[in-house]
């Protein structure tokens, strides 16, 4: 399968700071990569879709501009939590399409991110 | 839009044992069907999927079955050994095409433990 990486794995950060998190494709260019978020024991919540290019399109309720999201090449997208507030706190995922005709859809590692 | 619905949430079993995880889906029109494997604190690897042009798809122990007229498709897991044990996702999608028919839609997951 496809090879996502994330960064960081882990951060924790004070309330009110902004965090930003990478996502690489590392063997395909992907023109689209999806943002979800997941609480503990709970399902994937899609936060946003990321088009290389073009402006993101996010989930009813996903605030854009609290969540910043930058695809600005075919290999990375970013997602920066602005001001971010201990119920921010979640495990963030990353996912692209495998390209073409394809439906197949790998997730990166994830990261953990805990606002004090 | 589409509703996945995932039985059981928790799943305890022998080693050796089988393991079926069911899911039902309410949009007829879905075609494509993957099953991912959550290691905690990881993200979700894909395992097995299947398309709508098939009723069933085998990979080792692992297999897949699709009941399009009643709209629920099923993971089997043979065999089963300790290393198994991580909560598995099954969701839908529509297709390939552009715009909201590229969003997956989760179950909410079940928590599969084999006992050695």
């Amino acid at each position: 399968g496809a090879v996502v990486s994330q960064h960081p794995s882990r951060v924790i950060c004070k309330s009110g700071t902004s965090v930003k998190i990478e996502c690489r494709s590392l063997d395909f260019q992907a023109t689209t990569m999806f943002w979800y978020r997941q609480f503990p024991k709970q399902s994937l919540m899609l936060m946003a879709t990321s088009n290389e290019g073009s402006k993101a399109t996010y989930e009813q309720g996903v605030e854009k501009d609290k969540f910043l999201i930058n695809h600005a090449s075919l290999t990375l997208s970013t997602l920066t939590v602005t001001s971010a507030h201990p119920e921010d706190s979640s495990f963030y995922i990353c996912s692209t399409m495998a390209g073409g005709l394809t439906d197949t859809q790998y997730f990166g590692p994830g990261t953990r991110l805990t606002v004090l | 839009g589409e509703n996945v619905e995932q039985h059981p949430s928790t799943l305890s079993v022998q080693e050796g044992d089988s393991a079926v995880i069911k899911c039902t889906y309410s949009d007829s029109a879905s075609n494509y069907f993957p099953w991912y494997k959550q290691e905690l604190g990881k993200g979700p690897q894909l395992i097995i999927d299947i398309r709508s042009n098939v009723g069933e798809k085998k990979d080792q122990r692992i297999a897949v079955t699709l009941n399009k007229t009643a709209k629920h498709f099923s993971l089997h897991i043979t065999e089963t050994q300790p290393e198994d044990s991580a909560v598995y996702f099954c969701a839908a999608k529509k297709g390939n095409s552009g715009g909201s028919n590229y969003k997956l839609t989760f179950g909410k997951g079940t928590l599969l433990t084999v006992n050695p």
